[in-house]
């Protein structure tokens, strides 16, 4: 079965700060996609970035990054120079390969992120 | 573009009532469908979800039911509201590929009195 963790329940940082949120996953598949959604306050899950699992280049958008090692088992995610609006919570999310059953999607627990003026 | 809609917004129910959430996809065809719920200050977890109409599958045996009468709608329903029933329900749609990434409604709180 596959499994996702996120250790870190809640962060809080001050703006400008850089902030990394872990992401540890399990899976016995060999094809896989690793996901990660923004959830703000108001509810609705944004998605940010998908990865296949035969794709481990580093990717960065904006200020944002995503540090994909498949010898550690490890999505993580980099938040560059913090800012107040991201304050959300973030989930880290992997789906098997799928097929007839389609891509059916396991969360993490989520990190809590605030950012401080 | 596609598009995702849920309602109604916000729902407050007592226990023993029924219960019926819609979600309605625009812009794209035969779509992936997926309904789950949050609880407060948890993870998501995957109720049920449609690969085509008439076509679902159950993840935990509740007692919520979901139909997927048209090829773009997808209702959860239940008979019978318990006060665990409280929650944030999503729904989700992804193209019919392997992998793809799931794309979210705007999500119906739901509370259970």
């Amino acid at each position: 079965a596959q499994k996702v963790t996120q250790a870190q329940t809640e962060i809080s940082v001050v703006e400008k700060e850089d902030v990394t949120l872990d992401c540890v996953y399990e899976t016995r598949d060999t094809t896989y996609y690793l996901f990660w959604y923004k959830q703000p306050p108001s509810g609705e899950l944004v998605f940010l970035i998908r990865r296949n699992s035969f794709d481990e280049q580093n990717e960065i958008s904006g200020r944002y990054s995503w540090n994909f090692q498949k010898s550690t088992s490890s999505f993580n995610f980099t938040i560059t120079a913090s800012q107040v609006v991201d304050s959300a919570v973030y989930f880290c999310a992997l789906s098997e390969e799928g097929g007839a059953s389609g891509s059916r999607l396991t969360f993490g627990e989520g990190t809590q992120l605030t950012v401080n003026p | 573009s596609q598009t995702i809609h849920q309602w109604p917004a916000t729902l407050v129910q007592p226990v023993g009532s029924p219960l019926s959430l819609e979600c309605t996809v625009e812009g794209t065809s035969n779509p992936n469908l997926y309904w789950y719920r949050q609880a407060a200050g948890r993870g998501l977890q995957l109720l049920f979800y449609s690969v085509g109409i008439g076509q679902i599958s159950s993840e935990v045996p509740q007692n919520l039911s979901a139909s997927r009468p048209q090829d773009r709608q997808f209702i959860l329903s239940s008979k019978k509201l318990l006060l665990s029933d409280s929650g944030f329900y999503l729904c989700a749609w992804s193209p019919g590929l392997a992998g793809g990434e799931q794309f979210f409604g705007p999500g119906t709180r739901l509370t259970v009195l």
